[in-house]
């Protein structure tokens, strides 16, 4: 079964600096999907960023980047340049691109970030 | 105007009651889910429906039901509510599952069993 792992329940930020944010997976599939997720206290969840194992190129969104390291099944979001509003939980996410869990978004515990003026 | 939507935000209830939550999404999107979020944070998905076929159904107690009277709408029933089914439940609707869409989340309801 596929799972999901954040090393890190609890991060913080000076604004203006820069933050990764580490995700780690399993799976033996060789194509799938990762996603990370923000959810603000207004308990919305947004997509920040997502990537397709089958691209070697990393994604990027603005200020937001992810490390996607497929041998190592690492897929880590940097944010550069925090702001205020980037205080939120993260959630990494996975999911197959075929089988009967196809769609299925498996996440991670999360990882609340704090940002501090 | 809203993506997908949830009704009601909060819902307090007693033990053993029956309850529904609806969503709709008006993206026209052919697939919709429903995900539980646990005091931890902790999300998993219970039930997904494409084209009005449920096409994953999770290890969910069968006191859960997913209903979908159009591809715009799935709703949650819960029959016999039980303490342990106090969570945040979020909505979700994408494309299609060919290739694998991105998921938009509704607002989420927060239910508090008594």
């Amino acid at each position: 079964a596929q799972t999901v792992t954040q090393s890190q329940p609890e991060m913080s930020v000076q604004e203006a600096e820069t933050v990764t944010l580490s995700c780690t997976y399993d799976t033996s599939e060789s194509d799938y999907y990762l996603f990370w997720y923000k959810q603000p206290p207004s308990r919305q969840m947004i997509l920040v960023i997502r990537q397709e194992a089958y691209k070697q190129q990393n994604a990027t969104e603005n200020r937001f980047s992810v490390n996607f390291q497929k041998a190592a099944k690492s897929f880590s979001l940097k944010i550069s340049d925090s702001q205020l509003g980037d205080a939120a939980m993260y959630f990494c996410a996975y999911s197959a691109y075929y089988g009967g869990s196809q769609g299925n978004l498996i996440f991670g515990k999360g990882t609340k970030l704090s940002v501090k003026p | 105007d809203t993506a997908v939507s949830q009704t009601p935000k909060y819902l307090v209830t007693q033990m053993g009651n029956d309850k529904s939550i609806k969503c709709e999404q008006n993206l026209g999107h052919d697939t919709m889910y429903w995900y539980k979020q646990d005091s931890k944070k902790f999300l998993k998905i219970m039930f997904s429906y494409n084209n009005k076929e449920l096409i994953i159904n999770e290890t969910v107690p069968n006191r859960f039901s997913p209903k979908s009277p159009d591809k715009a709408h799935l709703n949650l029933h819960i029959n016999s509510l039980e303490l342990g089914d106090s969570a945040v439940y979020f909505c979700a609707s994408s494309r299609g599952l060919g290739e694998q869409e991105t998921q938009y989340f509704g607002p989420g309801t927060r239910l508090l069993v008594l």
